[in-house]
C-alpha cells in the first residue's frame, strides 16, 4: 500500500498569511493526487485533483504542485473560512490512501 | 443540482448487518465511478470500496474485504454498501463519492469530485 504522510500535523497562521502543506508518498504516484478541505461536522470538500487542477468553484488562492513523491498545497492570503483540516489522497493505485490530515488553526 | 444523499446508517449490535444507500441526482449516473469512504469519530479518512460504471471492477480495503459488498443500480441511480459482521471499529460516518469515469476522462486514474454528506454507522451492544 502507498503511505501518504502530511506535514505539519498542525499549522498556526493568521488571516492574510500564505501557508504551505506538504504531502509525501511512499512511492511515486505521478500526478495522481487530490487535496480536500474538511470543516467540523461537514463532508470533505474536494479542492484539487491531478496534483494541480482546481475543482470547480474553488478560489484561486488555493494551488497545488508536485509530482512523483512530493506535493504541496498552498493557500495564499488565508481567509477566515480556510481554517480547517486538509487531507491529501493518492489515486495511483488501490487501496486509495489518505494522509493523516493537517489542521490549519488560527494563531 | 448535483447531489449524493446517503442513507441507511444506524445503531447496530456487533455481528449485525446494514445496507447503506447513496442516491444520486443531477448528473448522468452511469458516466461515473463511485467509492465509499469512512471516517471514525475524531479520526482521518479511510477509503473503503470502489466500483466502476458497469460493476465489473470492484476493490475493497483489506479491513472490510469479505464483510462489505459494494453494488450499484444504474437504472435507479443508486449506489449501495452491504455491510455484514459489523465490528466496533466499523463505527464511522460513511460517505459516498463519485469519480468521473472513462467516458469523461482521458486517463485511467480517477479522482473524486463530489461527496455526499454522509450517514453514521454505530456498532455497539
Amino acid at each position: 500500500d502507498i503511505q501518504m504522510t502530511q506535514s505539519p500535523s498542525t499549522l498556526s497562521a493568521s488571516v492574510g498569511d500564505r501557508v504551505t502543506i506538504t504531502c509525501r508518498a511512499s512511492q511515486g504516484i505521478s500526478s495522481w493526487l487530490a487535496w480536500y478541505q474538511q470543516k467540523p461536522g461537514e463532508a470533505p470538500r474536494p479542492l484539487i485533483y491531478d496534483a494541480s487542477n482546481l475543482q470547480g468553484g474553488v478560489p484561486s488562492r488555493f494551488s497545488g504542485s508536485g509530482t512523483g513523491t512530493e506535493f504541496t498545497l498552498t493557500i495564499s492570503n488565508l481567509q477566515p473560512q480556510d481554517f480547517a483540516i486538509y487531507y491529501c489522497q493518492q489515486y495511483d493505485s488501490f487501496p486509495w490512501t489518505f494522509g493523516q490530515g493537517t489542521k490549519v488553526e488560527i494563531k | 443540482q448535483v447531489q449524493l444523499v446517503e442513507s441507511g446508517g444506524g445503531l447496530v449490535e456487533p455481528g449485525g448487518s446494514l445496507r447503506l444507500s447513496c442516491a444520486a441526482s443531477g448528473f448522468t449516473f452511469s458516466d461515473y465511478y463511485f467509492s465509499w469512504i469512512r471516517q471514525a469519530p475524531g479520526k482521518g479518512l479511510e477509503w473503503v470500496s470502489y466500483i466502476n460504471s458497469g460493476g465489473s471492477t470492484i476493490y475493497y480495503a483489506d479491513s472490510v474485504k469479505g464483510r462489505f459488498t459494494i453494488s450499484r443500480d444504474n437504472a435507479e441511480k443508486s449506489l449501495y454498501l452491504q455491510i455484514n459482521s459489523l465490528r466496533a471499529e466499523d463505527t464511522a460516518v460513511y460517505y459516498c463519492a463519485r469519480a468521473p469515469g472513462s467516458a469523461l476522462r482521458n486517463y485511467y486514474y480517477y479522482y473524486m469530485d463530489v461527496w455526499g454528506k454522509g450517514t453514521t454507522v454505530t456498532v455497539s451492544s
